[in-house]
């Protein structure tokens, strides 16, 4: 079954600093597509940035960026310059697109980071 | 209104009631999906329409019954909840269902 783990429950960074959230996954599929969602407190869900594993380019979005190492099945999201409105749970997920067992185009959440950007 | 809407925002019904959860998208896209969300816990997929043809249940008990009328609008109808079923609830669409999601805002229930 693919999983995804985000390791880091909770972190804090200073504003205009740099984080790094980390992500892992774990799948036999060679092709899939992986997310980075922002839930910023009793807001909506929005979405950050999509790497899809067939591109060895790393996505970028502006002051979000995505190292993706697909041999290592890592996919950590930099977040640059650092806004007190980045203060959000990311959450990270997973796509085959394939009909995986049934389950095409289903997204697979991690449990989410909670980011606190400081002033 | 833009993207995707969910109401009622907040929700509070007893385990006797019945109740629906109302999502709307004007995105112009033809998959539609029910999460919910508990606290510590990953999102959960409930439900995936494409093309108003129900295409996944993920084992979700049969007191959750979800309506797809036309491809923007999806219901979610409850009855004779639990109590652990209270959580966030969201609905997300995408255009097709192998593609990027867009989330609404999501019902805040509880079960009393």
């Amino acid at each position: 079954a693919q999983t995804v783990t985000q390791s880091q429950p909770e972190m804090s960074v200073q504003e205009a600093e740099t984080v790094t959230l980390s992500c892992t996954y774990d799948t036999s599929e060679n092709n899939y597509y992986l997310f980075w969602y922002k839930q910023p407190p009793s807001r909506q869900m929005i979405l950050v940035i999509r790497q899809e594993a067939y591109k060895q380019q790393n996505a970028t979005e502006n002051r979000f960026s995505v190292n993706f190492q697909k041999a290592a099945k890592s996919f950590s999201l930099k977040i640059s310059d650092s806004q007190l409105g980045d203060t959000a749970m990311y959450f990270c997920a997973f796509m085959s697109p394939r009909n995986y067992g049934g389950s095409q185009g289903n997204l697979i959440f991690g449990k989410g980071t909670k980011l606190s950007v400081k002033p | 209104e833009t993207g995707v809407t969910q109401t009622p925002r907040h929700l509070v019904m007893g385990m006797t009631n019945k109740k629906s959860l109302k999502c709307e998208q004007h995105l112009g896209h033809n998959a539609m999906y029910w999460y919910k969300q508990s606290a510590k816990k990953p999102l959960e997929l409930m439900f995936v329409y494409s093309l108003e043809e129900r295409v996944e249940n993920n084992s979700v008990p049969s007191r959750f019954s979800p309506e797809c009328p036309n491809s923007s609008h999806l219901f979610l109808h409850l009855h004779t909840l639990q109590p652990e079923d209270s959580a966030l609830y969201l609905c997300a669409s995408s255009q097709v269902v192998r593609d990027e999601q867009y989330f609404g805002p999501g019902t805040r229930l509880t079960v009393t």
